[in-house]
């Protein structure tokens, strides 16, 4: 059973669109809630993350939105790049725990 | 800083041969893992050492083994390959357990025939 649930399987933006991956969850238990990217031939490198006190994060570009009671969060990619273009897994795990649930993947492609 | 290294890159084994998948951080981190990536499920905890000396299961540990051998060292071991386990395994660290970030090594692919 997948404890973090991923849209869409792939995706293909615009140079300079917005990209937008989503995540939902069923456990309440989790309080940490990271995005990873991985290019092709590479391991998952972690990109940006939250904790559910706050509704949104952003670091340059990418953007996390987060919805508590919905228990669904999204990554936004502003300005997408063809440099962008790698899979991009969501992830979940509860305070001090070692398991981290992943998301099926996201492969976003930016065409020029 | 190599970070999280792992050998072998590549490994074709036959049904029933075991070998042992070898990683090494030079974080100091305390946290070290396994996991497994196929194609339409992400990635899948195997096993985690919370701390050296110590290792638990996770989501989908069997047909594996592993040994924490020090703190920079975590091996997975395969005793009796079996196809199913064809994947890339890809090892991970963290300073601490749950809420840092994990940084991952760059995967071993393993093909079973």
């Amino acid at each position: 059973q997948q404890q973090v649930k991923q849209s869409p399987q792939s995706l293909i933006v615009q140079k300079g669109g917005i990209s937008i991956i989503n995540c939902a969850y069923e456990n309440t238990a989790f309080d940490y809630f990271p995005w990873y990217q991985q290019f092709p031939g590479k391991g998952p490198a972690l990109l940006i993350a939250i904790r559910p006190d706050v509704s949104e994060k952003k670091e340059g570009r990418f953007t996390i939105s987060f919805n508590k009671s919905a228990k669904q969060f999204s990554l936004h990619i502003m300005d997408s790049q063809p440099g962008d273009s790698a899979t991009y897994f969501c992830a979940a795990s509860k305070a001090g725990a070692n398991n981290l649930f992943f998301g099926t993947g996201t492969r976003l492609t930016v065409i020029p | 800083n190599a970070g999280v290294t792992q050998t072998p890159k590549f490994q074709v084994l036959k049904t029933g041969q075991s070998m042992t998948l070898q990683c090494a951080q030079d974080m100091n981190h305390n946290s070290m893992y396994w996991y497994r990536q196929d194609p339409g499920m992400g990635l899948r905890l195997i096993y985690y050492s919370a701390s050296e000396g110590t290792t638990d299961k996770g989501e989908v540990p069997n047909g594996y083994n592993v040994s924490r051998l020090n703190k920079r060292e975590f091996s997975l071991r395969l005793e009796s390959a079996a196809p199913s386990q064809t994947s890339v395994y890809f090892c991970a660290s963290s300073h601490a357990a749950g809420d840092t970030g994990q940084y991952f090594g760059p995967g071993t692919r393993l093909t079973v025939t």
